[in-house]
Protein backbone atom coordinates (compact mmCIF):
# COMPACT_ATOMS: atom_id res chain seq x y z
CA UNK A 1 0.00 0.00 0.00
CA UNK A 2 1.75 3.43 -1.23
CA UNK A 3 -0.90 5.11 1.64
CA UNK A 4 -0.27 8.40 1.40
CA UNK A 5 2.35 10.07 -1.02
CA UNK A 6 3.78 13.75 -1.27
CA UNK A 7 5.39 15.19 -4.65
CA UNK A 8 8.27 16.67 -5.24
CA UNK A 9 10.11 15.57 -2.09
CA UNK A 10 12.61 18.50 -2.44
CA UNK A 11 12.20 22.19 -3.72
CA UNK A 12 14.44 25.37 -3.79
CA UNK A 13 12.36 28.33 -4.92
CA UNK A 14 13.23 31.97 -5.09
CA UNK A 15 11.21 34.40 -3.41
CA UNK A 16 7.99 35.40 -5.24
CA UNK A 17 7.80 32.36 -7.35
CA UNK A 18 4.72 29.78 -7.02
CA UNK A 19 4.27 26.32 -6.53
CA UNK A 20 2.19 23.89 -6.08
CA UNK A 21 2.51 20.32 -3.54
CA UNK A 22 0.67 17.47 -3.79
CA UNK A 23 -0.88 15.35 -1.49
CA UNK A 24 -2.50 11.83 -3.00
CA UNK A 25 -4.02 9.13 -0.62
CA UNK A 26 -4.83 5.64 -1.81
CA UNK A 27 -6.96 4.83 1.71
CA UNK A 28 -10.66 6.64 1.11
CA UNK A 29 -10.04 8.61 3.47
CA UNK A 30 -12.43 11.49 4.13
CA UNK A 31 -10.14 14.09 6.06
CA UNK A 32 -6.87 14.93 5.22
CA UNK A 33 -4.44 17.70 6.65
CA UNK A 34 -1.82 19.93 5.71
CA UNK A 35 1.02 20.59 8.21
CA UNK A 36 4.49 22.52 8.21
CA UNK A 37 7.36 21.33 10.89
CA UNK A 38 9.75 23.78 12.24
CA UNK A 39 12.76 23.17 14.62
CA UNK A 40 11.47 23.59 18.20
CA UNK A 41 7.12 24.33 16.90
CA UNK A 42 6.02 20.70 16.16
CA UNK A 43 3.38 20.64 13.59
CA UNK A 44 1.52 23.38 12.68
CA UNK A 45 -1.98 23.05 11.34
CA UNK A 46 -2.15 25.29 7.65
CA UNK A 47 -5.47 23.77 6.14
CA UNK A 48 -7.71 20.97 6.08
CA UNK A 49 -10.43 19.64 4.40
CA UNK A 50 -13.65 16.99 5.96
CA UNK A 51 -14.19 15.61 2.26
CA UNK A 52 -14.38 16.49 -1.72
CA UNK A 53 -15.05 20.10 -2.80
CA UNK A 54 -14.27 21.25 1.07
CA UNK A 55 -11.82 23.52 2.95
CA UNK A 56 -10.94 24.84 5.99
CA UNK A 57 -8.11 27.05 7.59
CA UNK A 58 -6.06 25.83 10.48
CA UNK A 59 -3.48 27.73 12.81
CA UNK A 60 -1.21 28.85 10.76
CA UNK A 61 -3.19 29.68 6.90
CA UNK A 62 -1.53 32.80 5.51
CA UNK A 63 0.35 32.85 2.64
CA UNK A 64 -1.03 29.17 1.47
CA UNK A 65 -4.02 27.76 -0.65
CA UNK A 66 -5.52 25.09 -0.86
CA UNK A 67 -7.69 22.76 -3.21
CA UNK A 68 -9.42 19.37 -2.67
CA UNK A 69 -11.45 18.61 -6.14
CA UNK A 70 -10.79 15.05 -6.26
CA UNK A 71 -11.30 13.09 -2.85
CA UNK A 72 -7.82 11.08 -2.94
CA UNK A 73 -6.09 14.91 -3.59
CA UNK A 74 -5.10 17.76 -1.48
CA UNK A 75 -3.38 20.71 -3.30
CA UNK A 76 -1.26 23.08 -1.37
CA UNK A 77 -0.03 26.60 -3.10
CA UNK A 78 2.12 28.98 -2.65
CA UNK A 79 1.35 31.84 -4.62
CA UNK A 80 4.73 34.46 -3.96
CA UNK A 81 7.16 32.31 -1.93
CA UNK A 82 8.43 34.12 0.89
CA UNK A 83 11.61 33.12 3.02
CA UNK A 84 9.22 32.60 6.12
CA UNK A 85 7.73 29.76 4.52
CA UNK A 86 10.97 27.40 4.07
CA UNK A 87 9.85 24.74 5.84
CA UNK A 88 9.08 20.81 6.03
CA UNK A 89 5.73 20.12 4.74
CA UNK A 90 3.25 17.15 5.73
CA UNK A 91 0.11 15.85 4.30
CA UNK A 92 -2.35 13.80 6.43
CA UNK A 93 -5.21 11.37 5.94
CA UNK A 94 -7.22 9.96 8.21
CA UNK A 95 -10.75 8.07 8.19
CA UNK A 96 -13.81 7.40 9.68
CA UNK A 97 -14.33 7.80 14.38
CA UNK A 98 -11.31 8.09 16.16
CA UNK A 99 -8.85 6.54 13.54
CA UNK A 100 -4.61 8.28 14.01
CA UNK A 101 -3.90 10.34 11.29
CA UNK A 102 -1.23 8.66 8.52
CA UNK A 103 1.45 11.08 7.04
CA UNK A 104 3.62 11.30 3.83
CA UNK A 105 6.83 11.81 4.05
CA UNK A 106 7.22 15.37 3.71
CA UNK A 107 8.24 17.66 0.90
CA UNK A 108 11.33 19.91 2.30
CA UNK A 109 10.83 23.49 1.40
CA UNK A 110 13.93 25.92 0.76
CA UNK A 111 12.74 29.58 -0.31
CA UNK A 112 16.07 32.17 -1.06
CA UNK B 1 -8.34 26.10 23.10
CA UNK B 2 -6.40 22.98 22.91
CA UNK B 3 -2.72 23.07 24.22
CA UNK B 4 0.24 19.99 24.63
CA UNK B 5 3.42 20.18 26.75
CA UNK B 6 6.58 17.83 26.21
CA UNK B 7 8.64 19.53 28.87
CA UNK B 8 11.89 17.89 27.53
CA UNK B 9 13.27 18.78 24.15
CA UNK B 10 15.91 15.62 24.88
CA UNK B 11 15.61 12.75 26.94
CA UNK B 12 18.74 10.19 26.83
CA UNK B 13 18.80 6.76 28.15
CA UNK B 14 21.06 3.56 28.29
CA UNK B 15 19.52 0.81 25.70
CA UNK B 16 18.04 -1.70 28.46
CA UNK B 17 16.65 0.69 30.66
CA UNK B 18 13.52 2.17 31.30
CA UNK B 19 12.16 5.04 29.04
CA UNK B 20 9.78 7.80 29.59
CA UNK B 21 8.86 10.91 27.65
CA UNK B 22 6.55 13.39 29.40
CA UNK B 23 3.18 14.99 27.64
CA UNK B 24 0.68 17.26 29.85
CA UNK B 25 -2.00 18.26 27.82
CA UNK B 26 -4.78 21.00 28.25
CA UNK B 27 -8.63 20.78 26.79
CA UNK B 28 -12.09 21.62 27.75
CA UNK B 29 -13.51 18.48 27.52
CA UNK B 30 -12.90 14.98 27.13
CA UNK B 31 -9.37 14.17 25.55
CA UNK B 32 -8.29 11.96 22.87
CA UNK B 33 -4.79 11.40 23.05
CA UNK B 34 -1.74 10.11 20.97
CA UNK B 35 1.90 9.44 20.41
CA UNK B 36 4.10 9.13 17.54
CA UNK B 37 7.46 8.87 16.65
CA UNK B 38 9.60 10.53 13.72
CA UNK B 39 12.72 8.66 12.51
CA UNK B 40 14.77 11.27 10.04
CA UNK B 41 13.75 12.14 6.77
CA UNK B 42 10.24 10.28 7.39
CA UNK B 43 6.68 11.16 7.87
CA UNK B 44 5.08 10.75 11.81
CA UNK B 45 4.31 7.18 12.56
CA UNK B 46 1.07 6.79 14.94
CA UNK B 47 2.35 4.91 17.74
CA UNK B 48 -0.98 4.57 20.48
CA UNK B 49 -3.95 6.38 21.63
CA UNK B 50 -6.46 6.95 24.31
CA UNK B 51 -9.88 7.67 23.54
CA UNK B 52 -11.29 5.56 26.90
CA UNK B 53 -11.37 2.81 29.42
CA UNK B 54 -8.45 1.67 30.40
CA UNK B 55 -5.42 4.29 31.56
CA UNK B 56 -2.92 1.70 30.73
CA UNK B 57 -2.71 2.15 26.90
CA UNK B 58 -0.42 -0.51 24.89
CA UNK B 59 1.00 0.15 21.52
CA UNK B 60 3.11 -0.63 18.80
CA UNK B 61 7.06 -1.50 19.11
CA UNK B 62 6.37 -2.31 22.99
CA UNK B 63 5.70 1.23 24.53
CA UNK B 64 3.18 2.11 26.45
CA UNK B 65 1.34 5.20 27.83
CA UNK B 66 -0.47 5.71 30.89
CA UNK B 67 -3.35 8.40 31.01
CA UNK B 68 -3.42 10.50 33.95
CA UNK B 69 -6.69 12.79 34.46
CA UNK B 70 -6.22 14.53 37.79
CA UNK B 71 -2.52 15.17 36.04
CA UNK B 72 -3.63 16.05 32.68
CA UNK B 73 -0.76 13.66 32.05
CA UNK B 74 -0.26 10.66 28.99
CA UNK B 75 3.29 10.01 29.47
CA UNK B 76 5.27 7.48 26.82
CA UNK B 77 6.96 4.66 28.31
CA UNK B 78 8.51 1.55 27.77
CA UNK B 79 10.37 -1.21 30.01
CA UNK B 80 13.30 -1.59 27.78
CA UNK B 81 14.95 0.78 25.36
CA UNK B 82 16.66 -0.19 22.41
CA UNK B 83 19.06 1.66 20.26
CA UNK B 84 16.40 1.42 17.20
CA UNK B 85 13.88 3.41 19.61
CA UNK B 86 15.86 6.67 18.83
CA UNK B 87 13.74 8.96 17.10
CA UNK B 88 11.72 11.87 17.83
CA UNK B 89 8.52 12.04 19.71
CA UNK B 90 5.35 13.84 19.89
CA UNK B 91 2.22 13.90 21.60
CA UNK B 92 -0.84 15.29 20.68
CA UNK B 93 -3.70 15.90 21.58
CA UNK B 94 -7.99 16.70 20.43
CA UNK B 95 -11.21 17.01 21.96
CA UNK B 96 -14.19 14.40 21.34
CA UNK B 97 -16.03 16.61 19.36
CA UNK B 98 -15.80 18.83 16.43
CA UNK B 99 -15.76 18.48 12.73
CA UNK B 100 -12.66 17.52 11.52
CA UNK B 101 -10.98 16.51 14.42
CA UNK B 102 -7.86 18.84 14.83
CA UNK B 103 -5.08 17.38 16.34
CA UNK B 104 -2.80 19.98 18.62
CA UNK B 105 0.83 18.62 18.44
CA UNK B 106 3.63 18.89 21.14
CA UNK B 107 7.08 20.49 20.25
CA UNK B 108 8.38 17.10 20.23
CA UNK B 109 11.02 15.21 22.45
CA UNK B 110 14.35 13.71 20.91
CA UNK B 111 15.07 10.15 22.31
CA UNK B 112 18.65 9.45 22.28
CA UNK B 113 19.14 5.51 23.23
CA UNK B 114 22.67 4.88 24.57
CA UNK B 115 24.22 1.57 23.57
Amino acid sequence: NAGVTQTPKFRVLKTGQSMTLLCAQDMNHEYMYWYRQDPGMGLRLIHYSVGEGTTAKGEVPDGYNVSRLKKQNFLLGLESAAPSQTSVYFCASRGAGNQPQHFGDGTRLSIL
Amino acid sequence: AQSVAQPEDQVNVAEGNPLTVKCTYSVSGNPYLFWYVQYPNRGLQFLLKYITGDNLVKGSYGFEAEFNKSQTSFHLKKPSALVSDSALYFCAVRVSSGSARQLTFGSGTQLTVLP
